[in-house]
C-alpha cells in the first residue's frame, strides 16, 4: 500500500532532551516535507526537500533540523525541544507537484 | 506572501444538505490547489486536486472549482450525510513548491 510512515504516534518528552520522529514514504516521491499544525495557525512547513541530499527552510523553522540521505526517509530531528514545539507533526510526500501531495497520520508531540 | 483564507469556519447542517465550502487566495500566481479531509485527532486525505489550468475536478459527491483570476476555489459537497463530518482545508501550491494551507472549515452533518 502507498502510503507516508511517520512515527512515533505520539510522544511526550521533556524539555532539552534531543528526539527525532521518522517518516519514510514508499512511493519513490522527489519532494518530502514537514510541517506543524496549532489551534488557529492552521498548518505550517517547518522543512522541505526537492530530492537527495536537497533541503531548505520552511516557514518555521527555527529549533528544528532535517536530514534527507535517502529518498525514502525524511527525519524530523529536534535538538533541543522547548515547550513551544508541542504540536501535532506532519511529514508529507510527493512525486512532482501535479500530482499533489500525500500526508502520514501524524505524530502528537508534547513536550514538558 | 501568500495567505489562504476559508470561510466558514464551522459548518452545522442536517443530513442531505448540498454545500458550499470557500478558499480564497492572494496570490493567483498558483500551481495547484488541493483539497484536504481531516478527521480528529487524524492525518490529512486528499480529496481533489485542481491544476491552475483547470476549472474543476470531480469525485463522487464532491466537485471543486477554481477561479485564478478571482483567487478563489469552492468544494461542493452534493447530499451530505454525517460521515462527512470532518475538518476540510484548502492548500495552494505555489511554483517554488510551497504549500500554503487555509485553517480549514469544521463540517458537521447531524441526522
Amino acid at each position: 500500500e502507498a502510503q507516508v510512515t511517520q512515527n512515533p504516534r505520539y510522544l511526550i518528552t521533556v524539555t532539552g532532551k534531543k528526539l527525532t520522529v521518522t517518516c519514510s514514504q514508499n512511493m519513490n516521491h522527489e519532494y518530502m516535507s514537514w510541517y506543524r499544525q496549532d489551534p488557529g495557525l492552521g498548518l505550517r512547513q517547518i522543512y522541505y526537500s526537492m530530492n537527495v541530499e536537497v533541503t531548505d527552510k520552511g516557514d518555521v523553522p527555527e529549533g528544528y533540523k532535517v536530514s534527507r540521505k535517502e529518498k525514502r526517509n525524511f527525519p524530523l530531528i529536534l535538538e533541543s525541544p522547548s515547550p513551544n514545539q508541542t504540536s501535532l507533526y506532519f511529514c508529507a510526500s510527493g512525486l512532482k507537484r501535479d500530482y499533489g501531495y500525500t500526508f502520514g497520520s501524524g505524530t502528537r508531540l508534547t513536550v514538558v | 506572501k501568500q495567505e489562504v483564507t476559508q470561510i466558514p469556519a464551522a459548518l452545522s447542517v442536517p443530513e442531505g444538505e448540498n454545500l458550499v465550502l470557500n478558499c480564497s487566495f492572494t496570490d493567483s500566481a498558483i500551481y495547484n490547489l488541493q483539497w484536504f479531509r481531516q478527521d480528529p485527532g487524524k492525518g490529512l486525505t486528499s480529496l481533489l486536486l485542481i491544476q491552475s489550468s483547470q476549472r474543476e475536478q470531480t469525485s463522487g459527491r464532491l466537485n471543486a472549482s477554481l477561479d485564478k483570476s478571482s483567487g478563489r476555489s469552492t468544494l461542493y459537497i452534493a447530499a451530505s450525510q454525517p460521515g462527512d463530518s470532518a475538518t476540510y482545508l484548502c492548500a495552494a501550491a505555489s511554483y517554488t513548491d510551497k504549500l500554503i494551507f487555509g485553517t480549514g472549515t469544521r463540517l458537521q452533518v447531524f441526522p
